[in-house]
């Protein structure tokens, strides 16, 4: 079945250090995938997503492109900040008789110390 | 504001004890989806609903309800909650099922302890 494995965490980091949280899935067909981040007592909120192959997605300085040959989604951002501490969820839609349910990893937290 | 609410934040109850949680969309939302989120698990789909009177079951629907007799809101019933339904439950919401990839929208979560 369609399933997102992500890396475990806690990931914890400096301020202005290089972040990397990999995520690899399975999927049939061509899904649909995204970020999503849950800061401390909040919901989720779409980070950035990538619809088709090759294409990357982009906001708030991180970047994560669609790899098809490597069915990779990693999350990237040059320079993280104190305010990027949060819980990041890699996910995935499959859509089955127009269902879209987001198929989630099991979410990395990282934590930025100044 | 654009937001999904849910009610409550945080309930403690016991088993046995039917309960309610409530989920409200104001982007007039046709799609609406329950989720819960257990350590070690990340999120799972209990429910969810195409457009009003339209609801099917997700991953994980045992001991689970839910209706949308209306396009905004979509609650979520445990008639009979025992404590393995103790987690932290998200309503999401995106403008359509079907076609084009959108967006979902998510509630702030209602925190639900069984004992």
């Amino acid at each position: 079945g369609n399933s997102v494995t992500q890396m475990e965490g806690p990931v914890t980091l400096s301020e202005e250090a290089f972040l990397t949280i990999n995520c690899t899935y399975t999927a049939t067909g061509y899904p649909s995938l995204f970020w999503y981040v849950q800061y401390p007592g909040e919901g989720l909120q779409l980070l950035l997503k990538a619809t088709k192959a090759d294409d990357k997605g982009s906001n708030k300085g991180f970047e994560a492109t669609y790899r098809k040959e490597t069915t990779s989604f990693h999350l990237e951002k040059g320079s993280v900040q104190v305010s990027d501490s949060a819980v990041y969820f890699c996910a995935l839609t499959r859509s089955t008789s127009g269902n879209t349910p987001l198929v989630f990893g099991k979410g990395t937290r990282l934590s930025v110390i100044a | 504001e654009a937001q999904v609410t849910q009610n409550p934040r945080y309930l403690i109850t016991v088993t046995g004890k039917k309960l309610t949680v409530t989920c409200s969309q104001n982007m007039n939302h046709e799609y609406m989806s329950w989720y819960r989120q257990d350590p070690g698990l990340g999120l799972r789909q209990i429910y969810y609903s195409m457009n009003v009177e339209v609801t099917d079951k997700g991953d994980v629907p045992e001991g689970y309800k839910v209706s949308r007799k209306e396009k905004r809101n979509f609650p979520l019933i445990l008639e009979s909650p025992s404590p393995n339904q103790t987690s932290l439950y998200f309503c999401a919401s995106s403008l359509s099922g079907t076609g084009a990839v959108h967006e979902q929208y998510f509630g702030p979560g209602t925190r639900l302890t069984v004992t």
